[in-house]
């Protein structure tokens, strides 16, 4: 089956830096990978996602990149606020499958 | 308000008393399922249901059993609970066919379970 790892568990910026995480995946026919994120004591939430025909999403501060010859994806958050303080989880589900594998996560905190 | 409802939020119970956790949505949404998170290992799924009547075991379902009667509730029942089931359980349901496999899930909001 699918296996997702992701990194770093935990990560520290300054409000104003940018923060990426990345994530790697093992089942090459993978073709939908979103994330999700969580603040803290609240249910996950959909804040982008990506499928395999496009190598690259923005939406506003956040951006996905796919690297499907790598099996990996990042999650870019530009211009950090302390609003973007969460823990983040990507996924990845192949074709066929009816559900989503979540990496373990990581706990994000924006230092104002 | 589109939702999905769980209950109870928070619940400490004893060895091998039963319970039952409730979920239930107001999107009529197909898809529904049941993850649990643990620190350091994500959100894992528990049992997932594909419509009413149809149930399907997710990657961690050994303990725990599910039922879907009705399109809008899924409960999750763990008929002899154990210090292992401690967790943060989460309810979600979707409203494409394989559930978050190609569109978004909507969580509840959570019921943090343990069991002494």
């Amino acid at each position: 089956g699918e296996n997702v790892e992701q990194h770093p568990s935990t990560l520290s910026v300054q409000e104003g830096d940018s923060a990426v995480i990345k994530c790697t995946y093992s089942d090459s026919a993978s073709n939908y990978f979103p994330w999700y994120k969580q603040e803290l004591g609240k249910r996950p939430q959909l804040i982008i996602d990506i499928r395999s025909n496009v190598g690259e999403k923005k939406d506003q501060r956040i951006a996905v990149t796919l690297n499907k010859t790598a099996k990996h994806f990042s999650l870019h958050i530009t211009e950090t606020q302390p609003e973007d303080s969460a823990v983040y989880f990507c996924a990845a589900s192949a074709p066929g499958r009816r559900a989503l594998t979540f990496g373990s996560g990581t706990r994000l905190q924006v230092q104002p | 308000e589109a939702q999905v409802t769980q209950n109870p939020r928070y619940l400490i119970t004893v060895t091998g008393k039963k319970l039952t956790v409730t979920c239930s949505q107001n999107m009529n949404h197909e898809y529904m399922s049941w993850y649990r998170q643990d620190p350091g290992l994500g959100l894992r799924q528990i049992y997932y249901s594909m419509n009413v009547e149809v149930t399907d075991k997710g990657d961690v379902p050994e303990g725990y059993k599910v039922s879907r009667k009705e399109k809008r509730n899924f409960p999750l029942i763990l008929e002899s609970p154990s210090p292992n089931q401690t967790s943060l359980y989460f309810c979600a349901s979707s409203p494409t066919p394989r559930g978050g496999a190609t569109g978004e899930l909507f969580f509840g909001e959570g019921s943090r379970l343990t069991v002494l």
